[in-house]
């Protein structure tokens, strides 16, 4: 089953900041986020190990909470290039098989 | 150079045909996945090569057969085509099968079968 993500849809002013939230039912390892722009392939943004560690990038963040199952995705002071569909993809074990969230379209306008 | 490179990029057929997309990968990874995007934008995986070894076989029709004449290639032919086949068709690759290790995506395959 694929995990959660919400919300489903955002629609931000340049300067807004945003959480996308992504939730499994299974005991996870590490959660991988991506960005996906219109007609493009996925782009890696980063991966979060068991360990609540909390990773960031430019003004991209990740937390990882393995108790809950969860793991959050802040963006702040969002640039119009943030514009895509963030998908998490949830580790669960065993071989190589990331699983990925239901997604979440994010638009950025000026 | 691209990474992870998949052909076509287009795919319009006819119900009933048979067709392949095939994918090469030149950053020496030994796992190689493929994954369908259908129109709600989901990513589900299909298949995971390592080293030319199928690993994880989704729950996917027999008319999928994937085959790996190299680590560096992963190709898809799907037999009889049907209109639900219709999708992107992601390749990938990744170092490894452990948890921490980054997938790279090809750019897709879009696939209309009419």
């Amino acid at each position: 089953q694929q995990p959660v993500q919400s919300p489903q849809a955002v629609i931000l002013r340049e300067g807004e900041d945003a959480v996308i939230n992504c939730s499994s039912s299974k005991a996870l390892y590490s959660v991988h986020w991506y960005r996906q722009k219109h007609g493009e392939a996925p782009i890696f943004l980063m991966i979060l190990l068991k360990g609540g560690e909390q990773k960031g990038h430019d003004k991209i963040s990740a937390s990882f909470n393995e108790k809950k199952q969860q793991s959050s995705l802040y963006l702040t002071a969002s640039q119009l290039s943030y514009s895509g569909t963030y998908f998490c993809g949830a580790f669960s074990g065993g071989y190589q098989k990331v699983t990925f969230g239901t997604g979440t379209k994010l638009q950025v306008i000026p | 150079d691209t990474a992870v490179s998949q052909t076509p990029k287009y795919l319009v057929t006819q119900m009933g045909n048979d067709k392949s997309i095939k994918c090469e990968q030149n950053l020496g990874h030994d796992t190689m996945y493929w994954y369908k995007q259908d129109s709600k934008k989901f990513l589900k995986i299909m298949f995971s090569y390592n080293n030319k070894e199928l690993i994880i076989n989704e729950t996917v029709p027999n008319r999928f057969s994937p085959k790996s004449p190299d680590k560096a290639h992963l190709n898809l032919h799907i037999n009889s085509l049907e209109l639900g086949d219709s999708a992107v068709y992601f390749c990938a690759s990744s170092q490894g099968t452990l948890s921490g290790n980054t997938i790279y995506f090809g750019e897709g395959s879009w696939l209309t079968v009419v």
